[in-house]
């Protein structure tokens, strides 16, 4: 079974500092990887994602994540944190060329401060 | 174009009520999935319909139910509510069952009390 970790619930940066959102995954098979941001009242919007054709995947608002198949890893970065960045970050795994379910992380909720 | 949009926004209901919810995918989108999100479980898939068939459900109980039209809406229904169906229920819409990218409405926040 697939499984996303997303460790801790809660990270708080300044403004301008860069953001590292980590995400561990685990898949029997070639996964795709998605990173989707809520904000608060709000539905899910796709940051980006990752479909096999580059490991290093931009996004939009100056996001990126770079898969890693030997760590297991898809870290969600930005190198500098912008106020509007507060919210919360869900790391999400599919099979199948990303036909199948979402199975989604606990999510990590970032805090910019001034 | 216009977005997934869901129906009510927020409804709250007592225990043992039911309740059924509305989602209205992107135009032309044929497939409809909806995940319950709660601060203990997170996001968990409920079932995911496409062309107005079932293709794939979550581990959730037969109180959980939906079903799609025609016209791609989709409804879920909660029989007998229990205070744990609270949540924020989400809908997210794709073009057809292998789009690997899956479009979100706001939610319907259901409380049950």
């Amino acid at each position: 079974a697939q499984s996303v970790t997303q460790l801790g619930s809660h990270v708080s940066v300044s403004e301008g500092a860069l953001v590292l959102l980590r995400c561990n995954y685990s898949s029997s098979v070639p996964p795709y990887l998605f990173w989707y941001v809520q904000y608060p009242n709000q539905g899910l919007q796709l940051l980006l994602k990752y479909t096999s054709a580059a490991t290093l995947v931009k996004g939009i608002n100056g996001f990126e994540a770079e898969f890693k198949k030997s760590e297991t890893s898809f870290h969600l970065t930005k190198p500098s944190a912008h106020m509007s960045d507060a919210a919360e970050y869900f790391c999400a795994v599919s099979d199948k060329g990303g036909s199948e379910k979402l199975v989604f992380g606990k999510g990590m909720k970032l805090t910019v401060n001034p | 174009k216009a977005g997934v949009t869901q129906t009510p926004r927020y409804l709250i209901k007592t225990r043992g009520q039911q309740v059924t919810l509305s989602c209205s995918p992107i135009s032309g989108h044929r497939s409809v999935s909806w995940y319950q999100q709660t601060p203990g479980q997170g996001l968990q898939f409920l079932f995911e319909y496409f062309s107005e068939t079932q293709r794939n459900k979550g581990n959730f109980p037969g109180r959980f139910s939906g079903r799609q039209f025609s016209n791609s809406r989709s409804e879920m229904n909660v029989s007998t509510l229990e205070l744990g169906d609270s949540a924020l229920y989400l809908c997210a819409s794709r073009p057809n069952a292998g789009s690997n990218e899956q479009f979100f409405g706001p939610g319907t926040r259901l409380t049950v009390l």
